[in-house]
């Protein structure tokens, strides 16, 4: 059972524009929602994390936006840059230490 | 800070051998994770450490799967035999007890002919 889905699977935005990856969970124990960015024969690394407890983190160029009632929470990419090509892995957690639950992954392309 | 360190980078064995890899994680981290990252697809957890005690191995092909952690630091994945579907990408993690954010190695490519 896939704990977390993830859409789309693959995305291609013009240089500028908005990228935006949705999620949706259905175990309402998730307490902890990162965004996991990884590029080819590399390591996924944290890009930005969010609690239920608020309905909106941004860091610099990325946002994310959550909706609790909804069990759906996305990563918006602004401005969108060619080095931000890379697969975009939403992921899900509760309590400290446990396991994360990945979504299947997003590729994302940039066109210059 | 040093990061998540794996060896080997990759790996090409004939099915029904074995192969091991093996993870050092970020000084001081008390969980350890091992993921399987199938081309294509998330990285699923196979199994999670806490100092030397398993978490969670739930996930674990235990008739070909092993791995440990002998004193609490670094862990050893072994596969024995290997099977096609056993090419993957093996990601180690660590986090701090405290801390839920995870920080990945840059995991080891196996290729199963």
């Amino acid at each position: 059972q896939q704990q977390v889905k993830q859409s789309p699977q693959s995305l291609i935005v013009q240089k500028g524009g908005i990228s935006i990856i949705n999620c949706a969970y259905e175990n309402t124990a998730f307490d902890y929602f990162p965004w996991y960015q990884q590029f080819p024969g590399k390591g996924p690394a944290l890009l930005i994390a969010i609690r239920p407890d608020v309905s909106e983190k941004k860091e610099g160029r990325f946002t994310i936006s959550f909706n609790k009632s909804a069990k759906q929470f996305s990563l918006h990419i602004m401005d969108s840059q060619p080095g931000d090509s890379a697969t975009y892995f939403c992921a899900a957690s509760w309590n400290t230490g446990n396991q994360f639950y990945f979504g299947t992954g997003t590729s994302l392309t940039v066109i210059p | 800070e040093a990061g998540v360190a794996q060896s080997p980078r990759y790996k090409i064995i004939e099915k029904r051998q074995s192969v091991a890899f093996w993870c050092n994680p970020i000084s001081g981290h008390a969980t350890l994770y091992w993921y399987q990252q199938i081309l294509g697809q998330g990285p699923k957890l196979l199994i999670q450490f806490q100092n030397n005690g398993v978490v969670d191995d739930s996930q674990l092909p235990k008739d070909r799967f092993s791995a440990e952690r002998l004193k609490g630091v670094d862990s050893t994945l072994k596969i024995q035999p290997a099977k096609l579907e056993d090419s993957a990408v093996y990601l180690c993690a660590s986090s701090a007890l405290e801390n839920t954010e995870a920080f990945f190695g840059q995991g080891t490519r196996l290729t199963v002919v």
